[in-house]
């Protein structure tokens, strides 16, 4: 099972919004309701932000959005801050019985 | 308050093994699906398998990188996850995370470092 695919950075100053996008197949993305986001600062373990596509989990901020069409999920960051300045990666579940994450994409905050 | 703590990790020569625990508290163990994901230095995250509850039949998965190297088993008794590593590659360097399920009321460990080297 390959790595979905991610843009290895975006970028966006303050307040702007960003999207990144989350690109699998019809063994995954494409078939399943099931892919979740996760956010990872320097040396912290992740923080679930979005699952099941576009829930999110409570707790997290409503800047925070997700949205699937076929083979490819993508996760909105509305109003940006400094705070969301991390590594974000994209999971999904396969046709295999497990899960696959994308290669991650650094959001630099300008 | 939940909590995962790893611990096992360390330095092992290519082809040795290693075993990690993963202790919880703060929620009803038996009834969680757990998971083990690693992340190696400076890369990206890798999911490594799953194990179902009990009453889910207790089942495993694993991803094809080490599938039939690794082994994932629970202590309901002891509110404790493990991963047995054997065979182990370079490749296997990492930090090694253990968490519940990919969905919703995710929660993760802080890891625990894995360096397989002679």
């Amino acid at each position: 099972q390959s790595a979905l695919t991610q843009p290895a950075s975006v970028s966006g100053s303050p307040g702007q919004s960003i999207t990144i996008s989350c690109t699998g197949t019809s063994n995954d993305i494409g078939g399943y309701n099931y892919v979740s986001w996760f956010q990872q600062h320097p040396g912290k373990a992740p923080k679930l932000m979005i699952y099941d596509v576009s829930n999110r989990p409570s707790g997290v901020s409503d800047r925070f959005s997700g949205s699937k069409s076929g083979y490819t999920a993508s996760l909105t960051i509305s109003g940006l801050q400094a705070e969301d300045e991390a590594d974000y990666f994209c999971i999904s579940f396969t046709s295999s019985v497990t899960w696959v994450f994308g290669g991650g994409t650094k959001l630099t905050v300008l | 308050e939940v909590q995962l703590v790893e611990s096992g990790g360390g330095l092992v020569k290519p082809g040795g093994s290693l075993r990690l625990s993963c202790a919880v508290s703060g929620f009803t163990f038996s009834n969680a699906l757990m998971t083990w994901v690693r992340q190696a230095p400076g890369k990206g995250l890798e999911w490594v398998g799953r194990i179902k509850s009990k009453t889910n039949g207790g089942t495993t998965d694993y991803a094809a990188p080490v599938k039939g190297r690794f082994t994932i088993s629970r202590d309901d008794s002891k509110n404790t996850l493990y991963l047995q590593m054997n065979s182990l590659k370079s490749e296997d360097t990492a930090v090694y995370y253990c968490a519940t399920g990919m969905r919703s009321d995710n929660t993760w460990g802080q890891g625990t470092l894995v360096t397989v080297s002679s």
